[in-house]
């Protein structure tokens, strides 16, 4: 059973510009939650969506903004980017809300 | 808004040690993660439990719901469990889940 994959591995992007990472889910699994992982800050919960739809997303500004696609894969696009957006990215998949978590490795965003 | 206290933060030991990374919470939830994170970002989910006692394998995890705290163990470590181990809660009704700041542990051979 493939995991969860996300790509790109690494992004780096300038202030201002916009970033897009996806993410594909464990076949099966219909949750996909985005986690931001920034230097000294632990995991922030970013979002969630579970059949397509957006469920709950964290305290983020709205230019973090996502979607999921009829496959449940999924991506989370950063708008108007800051250099405090640099982190790591990371997405999980469960087979349905409240179940166990698989996580990617991770997408690594510089911005510079 | 579910808070979440790990300690120690920082442990370092011998192989063959028994190690206890603890965990509390404060407010009451349905279940609990146990998160392992290795150098360079990747994370495997090692438990996730609502009661009572699990095991795998050389890892075991423990709640008390009442007291609001679990406990994750690790018998006969070995270097390779050298990671970040993280606790992980629901967000008070939201799904999203609520982070320790992480256990850094280093197994010395």
């Amino acid at each position: 059973e493939a995991g969860v994959t996300q790509s790109p591995t690494h992004l780096i992007k300038t202030r201002g510009q916009q970033a897009t990472l996806r993410c594909s889910p464990i076949s099966g699994h219909t949750s996909v939650y985005w986690y931001q992982q920034a230097l000294g800050l632990g995991l922030q919960f970013l979002l969630w969506y579970d059949e397509g739809e957006e469920r709950n997303r964290g305290n983020f500004p709205p230019r973090f903004s996502g979607r999921q696609f009829p496959n449940y894969s999924s991506e989370l696009n950063v708008n108007a980017l800051e250099l405090e957006d640099s982190a790591l990215y990371l997405c999980a998949s469960s087979i349905r809300p409240l179940s166990p978590l698989h996580f990617g490795n991770g997408t690594r965003l510089t911005v510079t | 808004k579910n808070e979440v206290e790990q300690s120690p933060q920082n442990l370092t030991a011998q192989e063959g040690e028994f190690i206890t990374i603890n965990c509390s919470y404060s407010v009451g939830i349905s279940a609990l993660h146990w998160l392992q994170q290795h150098p360079g970002g990747g994370i495997v989910s090692l438990f996730m439990l609502s009661s009572g006692k699990k095991k795998h394998g050389r890892l075991i995890a423990t709640i008390n719901i009442q007291e609001k705290h679990s406990s994750l163990h690790i018998t006969a470590s070995h270097p390779r469990d050298s990671a970040v181990y993280i606790c992980a809660v629901p967000s008070g009704g939201a799904d999203g889940l609520t982070f320790g700041k992480g256990t850094h542990l280093i197994i010395q051979p």
